[in-house]
């Protein structure tokens, strides 16, 4: 069975520190990874990476995926009160038609 | 341009009623998907229907649980007979694309408290 496991489960830090986020996973026929932020109500896509090693960001927000070890990470910087949510990973297969979520991380940027 | 709608947002049921739960995908979206998220838990796959098709169910549960989406309208997930382990966030998305590895777009959820 696919399995998607996020670390921490739960971070509180400060205004302006840096976090990352741990993404692994086991799946038979990986194709994608997605990164998702839930604020409390719908989950709203960030990221899907695909290849190994390529950085992908926005803003403040980057990722990257590393396919030999089976992990992904999400860094943020200089964290802002509006990043606090829970971070979501989904690993995609190339057969099928599901995504499969960890449990995501709670994040909380104090100020 | 609507996201993909999803009502009621909160519903209570007594043990043995029926839910039903519905969800409009974004214009131009012809694949819905339905994920479970229980307290403390993340988001679990259910089913992924295509207008007037079920492609994939294998994440409901055998009883109680069906979906459909017709031709016209929304997508329904209806739950017969609920009891309290089926409280939970019922989230739908949709998609422009056929495979489920990409980007996906979600409700705001369905809120099921079963008392």
């Amino acid at each position: 069975e696919d399995k998607v496991v996020q670390s921490p489960l739960s971070l509180v830090v400060h205004e302006g520190d840096t976090v990352t986020l741990n993404c692994s996973y086991e799946v038979t026929n990986f194709r994608s990874l997605l990164w998702y932020k839930q604020e409390k109500k719908a989950p709203t896509f960030l990221f899907m990476l695909t290849s190994s090693g390529i950085e992908k960001k926005s803003g403040r927000l980057s990722s990257i995926l590393d396919k030999k070890e089976l992990f992904s990470i999400l860094n943020i910087t200089a964290t802002q009160t509006g990043d606090s949510a829970v971070y979501l990973c989904a690993v995609g297969e190339t057969s099928g038609s599901r995504l499969t979520f960890g449990e995501g991380t709670q994040l909380t940027v104090n100020p | 341009n609507a996201g993909v709608m999803q009502n009621p947002r909160h519903l209570v049921r007594r043990r043995g009623q029926e839910a039903r739960l519905r969800c409009s995908p974004m214009k131009g979206h012809s694949h819905v998907y339905w994920y479970r998220q229980l307290p403390e838990e993340g988001l679990k796959f259910m089913v992924y229907l295509q207008k007037e098709n079920i492609i994939d169910e294998s994440g409901m549960p055998k009883e109680r649980f069906s979906a459909e989406f017709p031709k016209e309208g929304p997508s329904i997930l209806r739950i017969q007979q609920v009891v309290r382990g089926d409280s939970a966030a019922y989230f739908c998305a949709s998609s422009p694309v056929g495979r489920n590895t990409g980007e996906l777009f979600f409700g705001e959820g369905s809120r099921l408290t079963v008392l």
